[in-house]
């Protein structure tokens, strides 16, 4: 079982749509939550994080934790084309440590 | 504020020889993170520096990798000798605080092509 999985995709939804990224965790210390976003040949760069359970929203894109279950989600509404990306859910430790990222989900938004 | 730095952008070599990355972190940043990311992978953690002190260096392949941070802050990541495996993108990354709610930031990494 790899430590954080993703499913890879290609996720594709047409714009508008609300698009449903899911990542799950196999370590039941990890503390902190991450969703990062990488353009094709681009760095990653931070969407949201989150550490409690629940919904954290921040503008179209609403993260959700379920420790009990090792699960965590994105939620992207109003899909826009520039949305198209891959995505990569990261799981690590209190204090930034044993960061583990997966292998990320592909998104693709019909314009 | 700067981004953090990295060189050079590309390199090509052949298999068993050398390479050096440079990074240098945003200012004031004390941890410092070295991934590799393979194509169609997410990054992997390499060695992890808070200041000039290693934290985490467990997924590195000692053998033929190392790393240094001097001061506390530009930090080097060295390949010897370099296999073809080794084809990748290494990104550096750095955070303000090792905290619960630490953000790191990356690089634009470097593009590596072991032939």
């Amino acid at each position: 079982q790899k430590e954080v999985e993703q499913n890879s995709g290609p996720l594709s939804v047409p714009e508008g749509a609300i698009a449903s990224l899911n990542c799950t965790y196999s370590d039941r210390g990890s503390q902190s939550f991450f969703w990062y976003r990488q353009y094709s040949g681009k760095s990653p760069e931070l969407i949201m994080f989150i550490y409690s359970n629940g919904d954290k929203e921040d503008g179209r894109f609403t993260a959700q934790l379920n420790k009990a279950s090792q699960y965590v989600s994105l939620l992207i509404r109003d899909s826009q084309p520039s949305d198209s990306a891959t995505y990569l859910c990261a799981v690590g430790r209190a204090g930034g440590f044993k960061t583990i990222f997966g292998a990320g989900t592909r998104l693709f938004v019909k314009a | 504020e700067a981004g953090v730095a990295q060189s050079p952008r590309y390199k090509i070599i052949e298999k068993r020889q050398s390479v050096a990355f440079w990074c240098n972190p945003i200012s004031g940043h004390a941890t410092l993170y070295w991934y590799q990311q393979i194509l169609g992978q997410g990054p992997k953690l390499l060695i992890q520096f808070q200041n000039n002190g290693v934290v985490d260096d467990s997924q590195l392949p000692k053998d033929r990798f190392s790393a240094e941070r001097l001061k506390g802050v530009d930090s080097t990541l060295k390949i010897q000798p370099a296999k073809l495996e080794d084809s990748a993108v290494y990104l550096c990354a750095s955070s303000s605080t090792v905290a619960l709610q630490e953000t790191q930031y990356f690089g634009p990494g470097t593009r590596l092509l072991v032939l």
